[in-house]
């Protein structure tokens, strides 16, 4: 059985970067894509893109492109999300999942932007 | 195109049936067949309800049943129970990548 584990909680200052880690136990990146998504205090869920472990392929969301880079290391089973120019919208809880019929979900990490 | 469209709300009473629709253009819904629902309760992570439009993974109660006519796909929970009052998300491939649907909040009376 998989579980995806995240990385901690991470406060930034408007302007800066936040790269959070999502790592794969149990039966490492085969067979599913790793997908982010957030959530926004009280909102819905915003999907941002997803990486193909095996090839480090990527697609993103419009709205991230320029501004957002996944990448992994296949060699320690773990994906990464970065993202730039923070600002208070960023502020959500940004999931790795699997958004299949796995649905192997991450359990959140929450990214808070203030001042 | 940011989000597929969903009521905001849907109530029912104990026992009742409620569907929830998911709106969507050809591009997404209209194209694809793939179509899930994800259920959510407060502070926890989405779960998969329904895949496929119509697929119950394993585990998952069969009053839950997904369907899509033309670029809407609808969730129809049969039997509401109390513990199915949480956020429900509709979820589409479309020709860019995956688009989540605005979430509905379910209320049991």
């Amino acid at each position: 059985q998989v579980q995806l584990v995240q990385s901690g909680a991470e406060v930034r200052k408007p302007g800066a970067s936040v790269k959070v880690s999502c790592k794969a136990s149990g039966n490492t990146f085969s067979g599913y894509y790793v997908h982010w998504v957030r959530q926004a205090p009280g909102q819905g869920l915003e999907w941002m893109g997803l990486i193909n472990p095996n090839s480090g392929d990527t697609n993103y969301a419009q709205k991230f492109q320029g501004r957002v880079t996944m990448t992994r290391d296949t060699s320690i089973s773990t994906a990464y999300m970065e993202l730039t120019r923070l600002t208070s919208d960023d502020t959500a809880v940004y999931y790795c999942a699997s958004l299949d019929d796995f649905d192997y979900w991450g359990q959140g990490t929450l990214v808070t932007v203030s001042s | 195109q940011s989000a597929l469209t969903q009521p905001a709300s849907v109530s029912g009473s104990p026992g009742q049936s409620i569907t929830i629709s998911c709106t969507g253009t050809s591009s997404d819904i209209g194209g694809y067949n793939y179509i899930a629902w994800y259920q959510q309760h407060p502070g926890k992570a989405p779960k998969l309800i329904i895949s496929e439009v119509s697929n119950r993974p394993s585990g998952v109660s069969h009053r839950f049943s997904g369907s899509k006519s033309g670029n809407t796909a609808s969730l129809t929970i049969s039997d509401l129970q109390t513990e199915d009052e949480a956020d429900y998300y509709c979820m589409s491939y479309t020709t860019t990548g995956t688009l989540f649907g605005t979430g509905t909040k379910v209320t049991v009376l």
